[in-house]
């Protein structure tokens, strides 16, 4: 069955320091990729996509490339803000009528001052 | 677009009893999925609902069972509660489910 394996956490780092949380996946067919955050207290929000091979999805300075060949999905951001401080869940649908959300366990990121 | 909308936000359940969860989608918004989020994991696949009719379920037993309504509304029914299922239960809804679902912010569901 699909999966989606994310690195262990927790990832405390310094404001604009550089940021990496590494997704992998397993899927049967060629799903479409995310990048869900979760604030405390809220329910998930959508950061960034991919629908295909070698798309990249970006938003608020966060970006992921969809790598087939290395069944990867990994999140970065340049320089991180306080303001980013979260659970991030990288997660997998296949696609076909149940297009259900296949989620990693997620990784909690605490950016300092 | 008005987003989805769950209520309650907090519920407290004894062992045994039913519970009923609600869930407002964004006009549209044909697909609705339901998901249980136990603390510190990645949220789990309940069931899905397409203009009404389930095509997909989780690996969860037949207490938990779901509804769509023709005006975008869902609701989550959990008979015999047990302790384990305490957790953050989420709806989400999406047009085209390839592109994502837009998430509630979750009813947070205790059993003692």
């Amino acid at each position: 069955g699909d999966s989606v394996t994310q690195m262990e956490g927790p990832v405390t780092l310094s404001e604009e320091a550089f940021l990496t949380i590494n997704c992998t996946y397993t899927a049967t067919g060629y799903p479409s990729l995310f990048w869900y955050v979760q604030y405390p207290g809220e329910g998930l929000q959508l950061l960034l996509k991919a629908t295909k091979a070698d798309d990249k999805g970006s938003n608020k300075g966060f970006e992921a490339t969809y790598r087939k060949e290395t069944t990867s999905f990994h999140l970065e951001k340049g320089s991180v803000q306080v303001s980013d401080s979260a659970v991030y869940f990288c997660a997998l649908s296949e696609p076909g009528a149940n297009s259900k959300l296949t989620f990693g366990k997620g990784i909690t990121l605490s950016v300092r001052p | 677009e008005t987003g989805v909308t769950q209520s309650p936000t907090h519920l407290i359940k004894t062992r045994g009893q039913q519970v009923t969860l609600r869930c407002s989608s964004q006009s549209g918004h044909n697909t609705v999925s339901w998901y249980q989020q136990a603390l510190g994991q990645g949220p789990q696949f309940i069931f899905q609902y397409y203009r009404e009719e389930e095509n997909g379920r989780g690996n969860f037993p037949p207490r938990f069972s779901g509804l769509q309504f023709p005006n975008y509304s869902s609701e989550l029914n959990v008979n015999a509660l047990e302790l384990d299922d305490s957790a953050l239960y989420l709806c989400a809804s999406s047009m085209d489910s390839l592109w994502g679902y837009t998430f509630g912010s979750g009813t947070r569901l205790t059993v003692v």
